[in-house]
């Protein structure tokens, strides 16, 4: 199964960029990639996925890499509501989804 | 927009008693599923539930039992609570094999 790799904490200031990496090496190619968040006592948002091609919406964008063994989330103005967990998932076996820790992103004033 | 929603935000109950927590979404999605969140454990899948009436175990079935009668509602049912079943308790919902899950604001449950 493939797993992810994240860094467990970054820092980003308000209004600056914020990038997320995660590592998949063992990602297989038929294995979307996914990413939410989750600020403390609320369930995991939502905010974007993608296969092999660089996608963005209204709240973020993903960047895959050609080999697809890693992928970055951008936040592109980071605010101080975007402080939460950050969690890259690729998804395995059906539908079931495998959390790991995360990436603690906080956005300083 | 997806709207999952949970029975309740908070619950206390005793060891022994039979616990119920419910979870309804309105997207009309075929796939639910039920998750337990602790600290630095992250999430792990409790059971899941393709269709109604269908259910399979996830990683954490033990001492859990779910019940889909109707494809809007999945409910997680603890026979037996225990103290340490005391967590957060997520439900989430999608659409089909590749499109996302969508949770609700899950429940902190606690086993007195």
């Amino acid at each position: 199964d493939a797993k992810t790799t994240q860094p467990p904490s970054m820092d980003c200031a308000e209004g600056r960029a914020a990038n997320l990496p995660c590592n998949h090496s063992t990602i297989s190619g038929n294995e979307y990639v996914y990413w939410y968040r989750q600020i403390h006592s609320q369930g995991p948002q939502y905010i974007i996925h993608g296969l092999k091609n660089n996608e963005t919406n209204e709240m973020a964008s993903l960047i895959i890499t050609e080999d697809r063994k890693s992928s970055t989330l951008i936040l592109p103005h980071a605010t101080l509501r975007d402080t939460a967990v950050y969690y890259c998932i690729v998804r395995v076996a059906g539908n079931q989804f495998y959390f790991g820790t995360g990436t603690s992103l906080t956005v300083i004033p | 927009d997806v709207k999952v929603t949970q029975s309740s935000r908070y619950l206390v109950k005793r060891t022994g008693e039979k616990v119920f927590l419910e979870c309804v979404q309105d997207m009309d999605h075929e796939n639910m599923f039920w998750y337990r969140q602790d600290p630095g454990l992250g999430l792990r899948l409790i059971y899941f539930s393709y269709d109604v009436k269908m259910k399979e175990k996830g990683d954490i079935p033990e001492g859990y039992s779910v019940s889909r009668e109707k494809k809007e509602r999945f409910s997680l049912i603890l026979e037996s609570a225990s103290t340490n079943q005391t967590s957060m308790y997520l439900c989430a919902s999608s659409k089909g094999t590749n499109q996302p899950q969508h949770f609700g604001d899950g429940t902190r449950l606690s086993i007195l």
